[in-house]
């Protein structure tokens, strides 16, 4: 079973358009993510829910909207797409919060926009 | 606020070759430290974890030990092997970052036959 599991894993579309990933998590964890990789590898955080609640929102523009319809879900909804857009986005999950949050990554989802 | 500094890559090795990967952190607290690796075309996976000082995390042959008095958390192996090759990444957690994990830059370690 999959823990963690991302829908799509590949997604080209143009820009402009709206399109959303999906994330489902059956660990029974309470808090769920969402990480942007660059080009470079470089991670780092977009989003994170726990128990449904919004509890980070990084400087992320606004086209892009979470929605956690219930603790084990976590999509992404991204407006009028952008080619900087153009990442690999990963979902994970955590039980604890604070300093021991060790999380659990889907296989992610690579984006891109023509 | 919290940040990694890992050393720079690509690294490249021949199998069984002694590996190391530097990791030193900046944090506002206590945090949890971690090595996570990502094989092609696959999502992260935790590889060993360290959550006090003086912690040895450990996992299929790889070690890293939290040193707080160097804030590093250096990732070693004695002999690499060909499917060792991935990117790997240090990471830490903590209290006053609400959860996040914040990642150092990645290193891409390839493992030649």
């Amino acid at each position: 079973d999959t823990a963690v599991s991302q829908t799509p894993k590949y997604l080209v579309t143009q820009m402009g358009n709206d399109k959303s990933i999906k994330c489902e998590q059956n660990l029974g964890h309470d808090t769920m993510y969402w990480y942007k990789q660059d080009s470079k590898k470089f991670l780092k955080i977009m989003f994170s829910y726990n128990n449904k609640e919004l509890i980070i929102n990084e400087t992320v523009p606004n086209r892009f909207s979470p929605k956690s319809p219930d603790k084990a879900h976590l999509n992404l909804h991204i407006n009028s797409l952008e080619l900087g857009d153009s990442a690999v986005y990963f979902c994970a999950s955590s039980q604890a919060r604070g300093r021991r949050a060790e999380a659990f990554f889907g296989q992610g989802t690579r984006l891109t926009v023509v | 606020g919290n940040s990694v500094t890992q050393m720079e890559g690509p690294v490249t090795l021949s199998e069984e070759a002694f590996l190391t990967i530097n990791c030193t952190y900046t944090a506002t607290g206590y945090p949890s430290l971690f090595w996570y690796v990502q094989y092609p075309g696959e999502g992260l996976q935790l590889l060993l974890k360290a959550t006090k000082a003086d912690d040895k995390g450990s996992n299929k042959g790889f070690e890293a030990t939290y040193r707080k008095e160097t804030t590093s958390f250096h990732l070693e192996k004695g002999s690499v092997q060909v499917s060792d090759s991935a990117v790997y990444f240090c990471a830490l957690s903590e209290e006053t970052s609400g959860s996040r994990l914040t990642f150092g830059e990645g290193t891409q370690l390839t493992v030649n036959p």
